[in-house]
């Protein structure tokens, strides 16, 4: 079974500057997708960015980026910049073709951005 | 375009009672995902519906709770004789596709508490 960690329960960053999520995951496949979304106070689940597995290139949006490590099975997100709107919990995903379709979500990172 | 749709937004139930949560996916999709989220956790995934068929209900538990997805109307999360327990936030997802390659679409969710 697939199975993703997220190793830091709180983050926290000053605004305007770089801040990194980290996430692992297991998985015996070949053939996935990765994603990293943002749930508000709201609680909208909100996709900020995806990697395909067998993309070698880090997937960007705009202040988003990722950085995919594949042998080591790390999924990182990088957010630069922080805004105050960062704000938020973020939750590290994994789906495949094979496993149902699926997204199986990590425990999540709580990102507490400093004015 | 409408989002995915839930409701109620919240729903309060006393234990032994019935929960009837009910999602409409985008307009055009015909993929349905249930998940449900624990206070401080992740998501995690119940059950997964196309049109009239359930899919993958792995992550659904045996006992008091069924999915459906008619041909016509919403699909519907129900759980029987509620107990503290089923105290969450359920999402519901839709995707105009199967497999990774289609993203899913999260509705604004439905929190059950159970008094």
């Amino acid at each position: 079974a697939q199975t993703v960690t997220q190793s830091q329960p709180e983050m926290s960053v000053q605004e305007a500057e770089t801040v990194t999520l980290s996430c692992t995951y297991d998985t015996s496949e070949s053939d996935y997708y990765l994603f990293w979304y943002k749930q508000p106070p709201s609680r909208q689940m909100i996709l900020v960015i995806r990697q395909e597995a067998y993309k070698q290139q880090n997937a960007t949006e705009n202040r988003f980026s990722v950085n995919f490590q594949k042998a080591a099975k790390s999924f990182s997100l990088k957010i630069s910049d922080s805004q105050l709107g960062d704000a938020a919990m973020y939750f590290c995903a994994y789906s495949s073709n094979n496993a149902g379709n699926m997204l199986t979500f990590g425990g999540g990172t709580r990102l507490m951005v400093k004015p | 375009n409408a989002g995915v749709m839930q409701n109620p937004r919240h729903l309060v139930r006393r234990r032994g009672q019935e929960a009837r949560l009910r999602c409409s996916p985008m307009k055009g999709h015909s993929h349905v995902y249930w998940y449900r989220q624990l206070p401080e956790e992740g998501l995690k995934f119940m059950v997964y519906l196309q049109k009239e068929n359930i899919i993958d209900e792995s992550g659904m538990p045996k006992e008091r709770f069924s999915a459906e997805f008619p041909k016509e109307g919403p699909s519907i999360l129900r759980i029987q004789q509620v107990v503290r327990g089923d105290s969450a936030a359920y999402f519901c997802a839709s995707s105009i596709g199967a497999g990774g390659t289609y993203e899913q679409y999260f509705g604004p969710g439905t929190r059950l508490t159970v008094t």
